[in-house]
């Protein structure tokens, strides 16, 4: 079946500029996750959302980064006054409950 | 602060042989434990995974060990092919559908 989506595959912006991620999971997922990588480190989390709430999102780094799954299946992340620190590889991973995370090919942001 | 820690970067391997990739956590919260696989430009794929109620679980060529004592976990695979060369993280979480805390990953390389 098919995995899970993200689009754009690349996205580069200008610093200062908004952008929108977006996820699509696999179908019947209730479980949605956004993670950031930077190069040679892991994925660091950013948000949960379980069903269309964020049931976490302790890991967003500031009021800049903003996040919706407004039917509970999509899910947008939203980086408003991008700066070149946001620059990183964004993961969106889905999951049933207690199962494995199966995540995207990821969204890689490029702030100029 | 690093919870989910993979000391060694790199690990290079001859084919046929075993691979075995380390982890360490620091949490002893954590109760559910599982195994990357990433190719570049890709997504991270779900490879095996092992709750603390079990010290062992064995999929195909692989094999995941856990030491909750010495919170330790560790990824063998047996025998190693040229194609099980990517890089490979280990993740740690706590409760259902929480997030998963990632260690930095091992890059294994298979020398035919």
């Amino acid at each position: 079946g098919a995995g899970v989506s993200q689009t754009p595959s690349n996205k580069v912006t200008e610093k200062g500029k908004y952008v929108e991620l977006r996820c699509d999971p696999i179908s019947g997922h209730t479980a949605l996750y956004w993670y950031r990588q930077s190069l040679g480190q892991g994925p660091e989390f950013l948000i949960y959302f379980q069903g269309t709430g964020a049931a976490d999102d302790s890991g967003l780094p500031n009021d800049r980064f903003f996040a919706v799954r407004p039917e509970g299946s999509v899910s947008t992340l939203k980086i408003q006054r991008t700066e070149r620190g946001d620059s990183a590889v964004y993961l969106c991973a889905s999951s049933i409950a207690g199962g494995p995370q199966h995540f995207g090919p990821g969204t890689r942001l490029l702030v100029l | 602060d690093q919870q989910v820690k993979q000391n060694s970067p790199s690990l290079s391997v001859q084919e046929g042989r075993i691979s075995i990739l380390n982890c360490d956590y620091t949490n002893s919260m954590f109760d559910y434990f599982l195994w990357y696989k990433k190719y570049p430009a890709e997504g991270p794929t779900f490879l095996i995974s092992i709750s603390s109620i079990k010290d062992k679980n064995e999929d195909g060529r692989f094999t995941v060990f856990l030491n909750k004592s010495a919170k330790h976990l560790s990824l063998h695979i047996v025998p190693s092919q040229p194609g099980d060369s990517a890089v490979y993280f280990c993740a740690a979480s706590w409760k259902t559908g929480n997030q998963f805390y990632f260690g930095t990953g091992t890059s294994l390389t298979v020398i035919p």
